[in-house]
This record gives C-alpha cells, structure tokens and sequence, in this order.
C-alpha cells in the first residue's frame, strides 16, 4: 500500500520500560510528523521533521522522549521509563510539504495505541 | 497556549439538515487552514482546506468558510448523512514559512436519523 505505516498497532508495557514507535511514510513526502491523542482529547503535536533542517521538538512534553528520522523516510519515536499518563494513541503523519506544494495535505497512519500498565 | 480551538466538544444533527462547526484561532501568522475527519481506530483523513487569501472553499456537500478579521472559520455539511457520523478536527499552520501544523481539540458530529 501507498499510505502511512505505522507499528506495531498496539503495544502495552509495564510502567518503566522503554519503548519504540515505528512510522514508514509515504515515499518522497518530506515533512512527517508525530502527535499523540490521549483518550478525549484533540491532537497533541509531539514533533515535526521537514527535509533536512532541525526538527522542531517543541511538542515533546519530557526529555523520556525522542525521535529520530534515518535518511529522509522512517521515524522512530521512542519513550524511555514510559509513565501511566504516556498511554495514548501515537499517530505518525506524512505530507509534501513545502513551497512547492502548497496544497499537499497531511496523510495520517491507523496510529499506535500504547497502553502502560 | 491553545493556538486553535474548537470550543464545541460534541454536535447532534439531524439527517438532511446543516451541520455547522467552529474553528477559532489566535495566531495571526497561520495562513493555511484545514479539516480533518477522524473515525474511531483510525488515523485522520483530509477534508477540505482553504488559503487565507480565500475566503469560502467549497467542495460538494463541504464548504469552509474563512473570516480573518475574527480568526474564525466553520465547515458547513450540507445536507448532513449518517456517515458524516465522526470527529472532526480543525487545523492551521503559517504555510508560508512550513511550519508545523497545530490541530484542534476536535468536535464530535453525530447524525441521527
């Protein structure tokens, strides 16, 4: 398929652990981002990777999480000591972002629902 | 700093009537602004989207329209169906600089019937 890939689709671990979060976007978007939905609430930006500039970490809420971007495509999202209140739903997005294109909207994965118990 | 808001958590509406929801944001850089539906275990899908030099886009039964004096903006779904059923959420971003997109706490539309 040609969409956003996210994995695994669910994950529960015990308070503590560490985990990671993987996105496959879809190839030749340049900009990809992550938020979280915890359960009620809106989109809650985490961070957002476009080309080759810095990320902008600025949604991050504690320095247990991270995320990286290898060559351009896959993000991992990883969440150290992972806490009751890190349990969300983890959705990964993918657009074309840019001057050239202005109308490219963003293409969401199904999300990782991370459960800490 | 809630950026967007959409201070309407939940809508019912009746099948073949208008639904209407509200978008209001405070940051005057955003120039770029969209709607987002969301079913339950699923990620986002794209709606509809409008420029700031635009003020109403349409796109069959979907219209948004944009009011920059109020940093204020609706979707109108008309006439509303059942699968309209879903979480719809608002967003903007300064496209003009490629910033980061901020979403909206989203409006849970419910049809009935």
């Amino acid at each position: 398929g040609a969409g956003v890939s996210q994995s695994p689709s669910n994950k529960v671990t015990e308070k503590g652990k560490d985990v990671e979060l993987r996105c496959d976007p879809i190839s030749g978007h340049t900009a990809l981002y992550w938020y979280r939905q915890s359960l009620g609430q809106g989109l809650e930006f985490l961070i957002y990777f476009q080309g080759n500039s810095a990320p902008d970490k600025s949604g991050l809420p504690s320095d247990r999480f991270s995320a990286e971007r290898t060559g351009g495509s896959v993000s991992t999202l990883t969440i150290q000591r992972t806490q009751q209140e890190d349990s969300a739903v983890y959705l990964c997005a993918s657009s074309l972002q840019g001057q050239e294109s202005y109308n490219s909207p963003l293409h969401f994965g199904n999300g990782t629902r991370l459960t800490v118990t | 700093d809630q950026q967007v808001k959409q201070n309407s958590p939940s809508l019912s509406v009746q099948e073949g009537r208008i639904s209407i929801l509200n978008c209001d944001y405070t940051n005057s850089m955003f120039d770029y602004f969209l709607w987002y539906k969301k079913y339950p275990a699923e990620g986002p899908t794209f709606l509809i989207s409008i420029s700031s030099i635009k003020d109403k886009n349409e796109d069959g039964r979907f219209t948004v329209f944009l009011n920059k004096s109020a940093k204020h903006l609706s979707l109108h779904i008309v006439p509303s169906q059942p699968g309209d059923s879903a979480v719809y959420f608002c967003a903007a971003s300064a496209y003009s600089s490629a910033s980061k997109i901020i979403f909206g706490s989203g409006t849970r539309l419910s049809i009935r019937p």
